[in-house]
């Protein structure tokens, strides 16, 4: 049971370059979420999806786009990366059911992304 | 808006001392609760949660934490630090009912002085 697992680990782009992060899940949850984090700013949510085909805006949203074409994989895509897009990038999941876990969140180890 | 605010960026403490870790929240409703633990290069591990049942949650690694709702408090304490628990502790906060979604404190550094 891998969990959840995000590639690339890490990633250096120039700015105006592409590129999707990927997530996989083995634990069946309906809910995927896609995060950043900046120093002095905790987790702030960009996207996230509350099942197959559906996707939905959170805190962050500009400058990325999100699929969730299978239940298990998340992607995050970045259409052309800025510098201010350099952050560390995590996905979690979440059961989505009623019960002694609902509500917890389960992290990806992360993406290290710089844009130069 | 709803918020988390965690108090103090950095604390630091002696091996053997308390850990006390400070979490308020902004809501008229009582959200569910958590506190995530994040090791260097890593991701986010759950700690403990509060979802409307006791009041005083305790979580893994002898930590817990007291629901106060008089305060809209939720402050993560250990008796005795010890030098494993060096890490990044986030308060979160969730309200909407139907995703999950969670708010992030800013987080606070905690280091452990031997």
């Amino acid at each position: 049971n891998a969990g959840v697992t995000q590639t690339p680990k890490f990633r250096v782009l120039k700015t105006g370059q592409s590129m999707t992060l990927l997530c996989a899940q083995d634990m069946n949850h309906e809910y995927m979420y896609w995060y950043r984090q900046d120093p002095g700013m905790g987790l702030r949510l960009i996207h996230y999806s509350v099942g197959e085909g559906t996707t939905a805006k959170g805190e962050v949203p500009d400058g990325y786009n999100v699929s969730r074409l299978k239940k298990q994989n998340f992607l995050l895509g970045l259409e052309s990366a800025a510098p201010s897009q350099t952050s560390v990038y995590f996905c979690a999941s979440s059961s989505g059911l009623a019960g002694v876990h609902s509500y917890e969140q389960y992290f990806g180890p992360g993406t290290r992304l710089t844009v130069t | 808006a709803q918020s988390v605010t965690q108090l103090g960026s950095h604390v630091s403490v002696s091996e053997g001392a308390l850990v006390l870790l400070r979490c308020n929240y902004s809501s008229s409703v009582p959200p569910y609760l958590f506190w995530y633990v994040q090791y260097p290069n890593q991701g986010l591990q759950l700690l403990l949660k509060y979802t409307s049942a006791a009041t005083l949650v305790k979580g893994i690694n002898g930590f817990e934490a007291e629901f106060k709702k008089s305060e809209t408090s939720f402050h993560l304490t250990k008796p005795s630090a010890h030098m494993s628990d060096a890490a990044e502790y986030f308060c979160a906060v969730s309200w909407v009912f139907g995703n999950e979604k969670l708010t992030f404190g800013t987080g606070t550094r905690l280091t452990i002085i031997p």
